[in-house]
């Protein structure tokens, strides 16, 4: 049982370029969302889904992109690569009886850590 | 909005208690507390719904005042191992946009 799986762990980019964070789960969640998390700050939500073929903003979605294909991924499209997008990545899924993360935890993938030159 | 955290950090010595409170400008619905060591993923601690019902850890507490709109986190006789960082969360009615408060630094000293 693997859980959330993110891959790359670690990436470098250079300003322009484009990528994608990958983020599975094996769990059969419905609900995934992807975060980013500076130095000495919290987690800040990116987007969301609710299902296979819904997604939505939270409250950093400029510059990436998102699709939900099927319920066990999640990938995280940076377009073209800025700076202040060096940061690291989680990717999350939760049991949802209503949609979202209400009554069950977030598990968390191990994180990708993106620098940006 | 992003929950409110305070303090933004404590230092303790083995054995000690600590109050991580969280609170919100808009209603809360349900409550997440999350702990994250340094490097690593965060790692769900508890979740308290309205209504009283809690899910989680047997050795951490926490209260839940919905009309306040505020949580707490109770560590007691704190141990080396509580340190890191934690986080509340909390969604809109069904937990979707789910959001962090900014976290609060918890340094236990021998």
């Amino acid at each position: 049982n693997a859980g959330v799986t993110q891959t790359p762990k670690f990436q470098v980019l250079k300003t322009g370029q484009s990528m994608t964070l990958q983020c599975a789960q094996d769990m059969n969640h419905e609900y995934m969302s992807w975060y980013r998390q500076d130095p000495g700050m919290g987690l800040r939500l990116i987007h969301y889904s609710v299902g296979a073929g819904i997604t939505d903003q939270g409250e950093v979605p400029n510059g990436y992109n998102v699709s939900r294909s099927t319920t066990e991924d999640f990938p995280l499209r940076l377009l073209s690569a800025a700076p202040s997008q060096t940061s690291v990545y989680f990717c999350a899924s939760s049991y949802s009886d209503f949609g979202g993360a209400y009554n069950s935890p977030l598990h968390f993938g191990n994180g990708t850590r993106l620098t940006v030159t | 909005q992003q929950p409110v955290q305070s303090p933004q950090a404590v230092i303790l010595r083995e054995g000690e208690d600590a109050v991580i409170n969280c609170s919100s400008s808009k209603a809360l619905y349900s409550v997440h507390w999350y702990r994250q060591k340094h490097g690593e993923a965060p790692v769900f601690l508890m979740i308290l719904l309205k209504g009283g019902e809690q899910k989680g850890h047997d050795k951490i507490s926490a209260s839940f005042n919905e009309k306040k709109q505020q949580s707490s986190l109770y560590l007691t006789a704190s141990q080396l191992s509580y340190s890191g960082t934690y986080f509340c969360g909390t969604g809109d009615n069904y937990g979707q946009n789910f959001v962090f408060g900014p976290g609060t630094r918890l340094s236990v000293l021998p």
